[in-house]
């Protein structure tokens, strides 16, 4: 089955422990991408990845990295994570680097962190 | 960067009426897509129409690019349509969404 996947689904934390969100997707997909979903604001974008060690900033990078090593995972670190970065996270791939939006974004089933 | 407008922010409708929800946003874009984050979370995409009209089954969306909106349809709705529906834009490689519609259907 064609699918995003992300780990873990749930994850409370505090303040300044490093975390890491996986994603994987087993279609083969170019484009990569991360957002966070906030209440009143919709979904902005973090991190993308048009292709293996290819990344680059979204709307909001601050306090994230991310890494391309394989063209199936991509995944989100926080390094020294804030109580601001409580979020819900939602990693997407799609297939053609060049035209990413043209075609269907998929979807991972999105992550909920809480930083204390 | 881009900005992105849905009105209303809230819709609540009786089972079985229609309703149209709409997108603004400030700049030429190259592509525009709807997209519905059921109460559970999952996003699912609806459309992907930078202009003119398409329709799948009781949804239909259209796309004016050169007057910077687009609508969103929902005909004879069900309870099931209920969740957050999200407009997004791309120009370059990324991705601006709008702040959404929160749709409920009541029974």
């Amino acid at each position: 089955e064609a699918q995003v996947t992300q780990n873990p689904r749930y994850l409370i934390t505090v303040t300044g422990k490093k975390l890491t969100v996986t994603c994987s997707q087993n279609m083969n997909h170019e484009y990569m991408s991360w957002y966070r979903q906030d209440p009143g604001l919709g979904l902005r974008q973090i991190y993308y990845s048009m292709n293996v060690e290819v990344t680059d900033k979204g709307d909001v990078p601050e306090g994230y990295k991310v890494s391309r090593k394989e063209k199936r995972n991509f995944p989100l670190i926080l390094e020294s994570p804030s109580p601001n970065q409580t979020s819900l996270y939602f990693c997407a791939s799609s297939p053609h680097r060049a035209r990413p939006f043209d075609n269907e974004q998929f979807f991972g089933p999105g992550t909920r962190l809480t930083v204390l | 960067g881009i900005q992105v407008e849905q009105s209303p922010p809230d819709l609540i409708l009786q089972e079985g009426a229609n309703s149209t929800l709409r997108c603004n946003f400030s700049d030429s874009v190259n592509n525009l897509q709807w997209f519905h984050q059921n109460p559970w979370g999952q996003l699912i995409n609806l459309f992907y129409i930078p202009s003119g009209t398409k329709q799948n089954g009781r949804l239909s969306a259209t796309t004016v690019a050169t007057e910077r909106y687009s609508l969103l349809y929902i005909s004879s709705s069900q309870t099931t349509d209920s969740g957050v529906y999200f407009c997004a834009v791309s120009w370059s490689l990324q991705l601006t969404f709008g702040k959404g519609t929160k749709l409920s259907v009541i029974p």
